[in-house]
């Protein structure tokens, strides 16, 4: 079983959809979380960094953390064909050191 | 955007030949990762490092050697490339453990 598991996708959805993308987890020592965007050929972004669980929410972003369930998301409110890109997620522990475990990556595309 | 160089962006190189790729950062920040992408894969941890000269592995290192003599720089190295080492290679940095890690840009590395 890998550490995150995330649907690859594709999703596609309709310029000004709210799009709801997720990951869950095993290991339930993991209390970082982040989300990064990558356009194709490019760097990974980062977008959303989060520790514990609760909400943040940055302009039309929203992280949601939910240690309980073992499962994050990630919201896109009114989305916009710049958001269409892969998304990754990412977490880590204090017990995993400096490990960062990533999602394999959603790719979405937002359709004018 | 965090000043993290890759150089170089694209290198084609044969097998069995040494390759030395460079990470460098302007923000001083203390840890430097490289971590390879691959389809189906997603980012996987080469190797990293906590301050000049400390280094450790990642979950795969086989092949791969690093070296850290200043802060700024973080040069990973293929002793003898192998065409299973085609593959984007993306530095990160980051201030302290498990905060947020900032990306470079990558470098594309083929292996004939």
């Amino acid at each position: 079983q890998k550490e995150v598991e995330q649907d690859p996708g594709p999703l596609s959805v309709p310029e000004g959809a709210i799009v709801s993308l997720n990951c869950t987890y095993s290991n339930s020592a993991f209390q970082y979380f982040m989300w990064y965007r990558q356009y194709s050929r490019k760097g990974p972004e980062l977008l959303m960094y989060t520790y514990s669980s609760g909400n943040k929410e940055d302009g039309r972003f929203t992280a949601q953390v939910d240690k309980s369930s073992k499962y994050i998301s990630l919201f896109i409110r009114d989305s916009q064909p710049s958001d269409s890109a892969t998304y990754l997620c990412a977490m880590s522990a204090i017990s995993t050191g400096n490990q960062f475990y990533f999602g394999t990556g959603t790719s979405l595309t937002v359709i004018p | 955007d965090a000043g993290i160089t890759q150089s170089p962006r694209h290198k084609v190189t044969e097998t069995g030949t040494p390759v030395t790729l460079r990470c460098h950062q302007t923000e001083n920040h203390r840890y430097m990762y490289w971590y390879r992408q691959d389809p189906g894969h997603g980012l996987r941890l080469i190797h990293y490092s906590y301050g000049v000269k400390d280094t450790d592995k990642g979950e795969v290192s086989d092949g791969y050697s690093v070296s850290r003599s200043k802060t700024e720089d973080f040069l990973l190295t293929l002793e003898s490339a192998t065409s299973s080492q085609t593959s984007v290679y993306f530095c990160a940095i980051q201030q302290l453990a498990n905060t947020e890690a900032f990306f470079g840009q990558g470098t594309r590395l083929t292996v004939v």
